[in-house]
């Protein structure tokens, strides 16, 4: 089954928009992460957010943040103010425990527009 | 974070070779981490490489075919043995370390093309 879910294969934002991308997650695990990452063409895996499965609150990172509903199992991540730079793949991940694997959701692609 | 770097960037193979892809951290890790992209795909894990043990390998990954190795505790190799263009890939590193959740970080990657 899988365990993470983004269901936006692409998404287009006007620039200085906001902006979520999806996430839903399955588990029966009570203590777990969820994270998301940014892609680039180049290739590289950039770490933007993280948060846990006993966090209170909704994790915050600049203009990112992490929209956290936990009993419908998402975890949608906001960026606000768009920029052109913001255009990339992004992946929302999943760590069942303290520590190991990551599962990773299909991506969404992002593109941003002037 | 962790500052990750990785070699070859990238390479274009000849079927049936071998590549080692080098991962280097500038900081003490326990545990490092090998993945897998496959193009258009999501990451993969491949195995989980802790110092002084084994690697562990995820299911449909064998070690004569992902050789791994963990001399310290900075530095990882993964090798790619006996090539096919089904092994174009990027292939990804990536350590835990974090002062909230354990975050994980990402080398830059190694982008291979298999002819």
């Amino acid at each position: 089954a899988q365990k993470i879910t983004q269901t936006q294969p692409g998404m287009f934002v006007q620039e200085k928009e906001a902006v979520t991308l999806d996430c839903t997650y399955d588990t029966s695990d009570q203590s777990y992460g969820l994270f998301w990452y940014k892609q680039p063409s180049s290739g590289e895996m950039i770490f933007l957010i993280y948060q846990g499965s006993y966090d209170e609150q909704n994790a915050t990172e600049g203009r990112y943040s992490l929209n956290f509903q936990k009993a419908r199992k998402s975890a949608n991540l906001v960026i606000s103010a768009s920029q052109l730079g913001d255009s990339a793949m992004y992946f929302c991940a999943m760590r069942e425990g303290a520590g190991g694997k990551l599962i990773f959701g299909q991506g969404t692609e992002l593109s941003v527009k002037p | 974070s962790a500052v990750i770097s990785q070699k070859p960037s990238r390479d274009i193979c000849q079927r049936g070779t071998s590549l080692t892809i080098q991962c280097q951290v500038d900081s003490q890790v326990t545990m490092m981490f090998w993945y897998r992209q496959q193009p258009g795909q999501s990451l993969t894990l491949i195995a989980t490489a802790n110092q002084g043990s084994e690697a562990t390998y995820e299911s449909g990954f064998v070690i004569d075919k992902f050789p791994i190795s963990r001399p310290n505790l900075t530095f990882s190799t993964l090798t790619v043995s006996n090539m096919s263009p089904e092994d174009s890939s990027i292939y990804l590193c990536s350590v835990e370390q974090g002062v909230i959740g354990n975050e994980q970080f990402f080398g830059p990657g190694t982008r291979l093309t298999v002819l």
